[in-house]
């Protein structure tokens, strides 16, 4: 079955810095690729999305890079601030399913010093 | 915020009781698709409803049930708890079934079983 995984489990670093975090999918027939942030008692939020059909995808100080060869996902946040201190997960759907079935990764920690 | 809601927000039961937890989805969305999240670990797909019916369902045995109203709201019901039931539950709502409709988490349920 699918399983998604993620390099490191904790991230810290200071305000303004650029956050990586990465994860690694088995799948490949996966083709919708999200990442989520959840704040505790909160949860997990929508950041950015990319399909099979892209390899790179930007938002708002946020950028995500698709590596289909070695199956391998990451999200990067630019000028990172205090506010970004969550859990970040990425979760996958696999191509040919018909409904979203979403498999998540266990969570990096990303923690922001002031 | 996402526009979905869940109820309770906490809960304890004890073992071999029933509980019914619920969501009411985003406007214009009618797709709900619910999740139980373990401490320190990403969320795990327990099934989908789409239109009042399953429309996918993950590794959890029948205990687990849920119903989607005509209004999209849905609950989850499980019977003869056991304390591996403890978790994070997390509803997501969708616009309208699709493998990659984004989804969008209310806050969740914890429920603690005793």
């Amino acid at each position: 079955g699918e399983s998604v995984g993620l390099h490191l489990p904790t991230l810290s670093v200071q305000e303004g810095d650029n956050s990586i975090i990465n994860c690694a999918y088995s799948n490949s027939a996966s083709d919708y690729f999200i990442w989520y942030k959840q704040e505790s008692g909160k949860g997990p939020q929508f950041i950015i999305d990319i399909r099979s059909n892209m390899d790179k995808r930007q938002g708002q100080r946020v950028t995500v890079l698709l590596n289909k060869t070695v199956k391998h996902l990451s999200l990067q946040i630019a000028a990172t601030q205090p506010g970004d201190s969550a859990v970040y997960f990425c979760a996958v759907v696999a191509g040919g399913t018909s409904y979203g079935k979403l498999t998540f990764g266990q969570g990096t920690i990303l923690t922001v010093h002031p | 915020e996402t526009g979905v809601t869940q109820s309770p927000t906490h809960l304890i039961k004890t073992r071999g009781q029933q509980v019914t937890l619920r969501c009411s989805s985003q406007s214009g969305h009618n797709t709900v698709s619910w999740y139980q999240q373990a401490l320190g670990q990403g969320p795990q797909f327990i099934f989908q409803y789409y239109r009042e019916e399953e429309n996918g369902r993950g590794n959890f045995p029948p205990r687990f049930s849920g119903l989607q109203f005509p209004n999209y709201s849905s609950e989850l019901n499980v019977n003869a708890l056991e304390l591996d039931d403890s978790a994070l539950y997390l509803c997501a709502s969708s616009l309208d079934g699709r493998a990659r409709d984004t989804q969008y988490f209310g806050p969740g349920t914890r429920l603690t079983v005793l």
